[in-house]
C-alpha cells in the first residue's frame, strides 16, 4: 500500500485557471518530487524540492513543502489543455534510501 | 541523449508462463529502479539497484519475481509462473545515484496475463 496521499483524486478546471494538488506523507524525508504521467505510461519528472526548501518554481509550476505538516502542494498557473494528465508526488521511504513511495495521484483535466 | 528504454512495450502471455522484461537505463546512471503500476494507482516500488547489486528488493511481491543487473547497466525483471494478478504496467527508471536525484522513467511494459 502507498504511504502518501494526494488530494483531490480528480480535478477538472477551465483553461487559464490555476490548479492546486496536495500531497501528504507520513515519514521524515530529505526530498520530495513531483511527476506527471500521460496515458498511463512513462512518468516525467517535474520538480524536486529538498527538505530545507520551502518553495520552488519552475516555469508555471510552484511547489511548496511544509515538513512540520508533512505536506506538499503543486500549483500549476494559467493551465492549458496540454496540462491534462495525472500528477504524482514521490519521496524516499528512508532519508538515504533509493526506494521511493508514490501517491495514487491527482488526475487533472483542463477543458479548452 | 537517449532516455530509458524498455522492451517489449507490450507482452501478452498465458497464466503459468515465464516472462522477461528488459530495461536499458540512461548511460552513466548507477541507480536503476523497477516499479509496477496498476490502473488508477501510483507506481509501486519493486526493487532498486545501485550498480550491479540489489540495494533494496523489499518490494518484490513474492519469489516468483526476480531481477538482475549483471554488468551494472541493462536490467531484466523476470517473472515465473505468471498469474493474472501480475497484469500491470512495469516501469523502469534510472538516476545518477540513489538519493536526491530525479528518476528518469522509461515508457513501461504493459504485461497482460490471460
Amino acid at each position: 500500500s502507498q504511504q502518501g496521499e494526494e488530494d483531490p483524486q480528480a480535478l477538472s478546471i477551465q483553461e487559464g485557471e490555476n490548479a492546486t494538488m496536495n500531497c501528504s506523507y507520513k515519514t521524515s524525508i530529505n526530498n520530495l518530487q513531483w511527476y506527471r504521467q500521460n496515458s498511463g505510461r512513462g512518468l516525467v519528472h517535474l520538480i524536486l524540492i529538498r527538505s530545507n526548501e520551502r518553495e520552488k518554481h519552475s516555469g508555471r509550476l510552484r511547489v511548496t513543502l511544509d515538513t512540520s505538516k508533512k505536506s506538499s502542494s503543486l500549483l500549476i498557473t494559467a493551465s492549458r489543455a496540454a496540462d491534462t494528465a495525472s500528477y504524482f508526488c514521490a519521496y524516499p521511504i528512508n532519508t538515504n534510501a533509493g526506494k521511493s513511495t508514490f501517491g495514487d495521484g491527482t488526475t487533472l483535466t483542463v477543458k479548452p | 541523449g537517449a532516455g530509458v528504454s524498455q522492451t517489449p512495450s507490450n507482452k501478452v502471455t498465458e497464466k503459468g508462463k515465464y516472462v522477461e522484461l528488459r530495461c536499458d537505463p540512461i548511460s552513466g546512471h548507477t541507480a536503476l529502479y523497477w516499479y509496477r503500476q496498476s490502473l488508477g494507482q501510483g507506481p509501486e516500488f519493486l526493487i532498486y539497484f545501485q550498480g550491479t547489486g540489489a540495494a533494496d528488493d523489499s518490494g518484490l511481491p513474492n519469489d516468483r519475481f526476480f531481477a538482475v543487473r549483471p554488468e551494472g547497466s541493462v536490467s531484466t525483471l523476470k517473472i515465473q509462473r505468471t498469474e493474472r494478478g501480475d497484469s500491470a504496467v512495469y516501469l523502469c527508471a534510472s538516476s545518477l545515484s540513489g538519493t536526491n536525484n530525479e528518476q528518469f522513467f522509461g515508457p513501461g511494459t504493459r504485461l497482460t496475463v490471460l
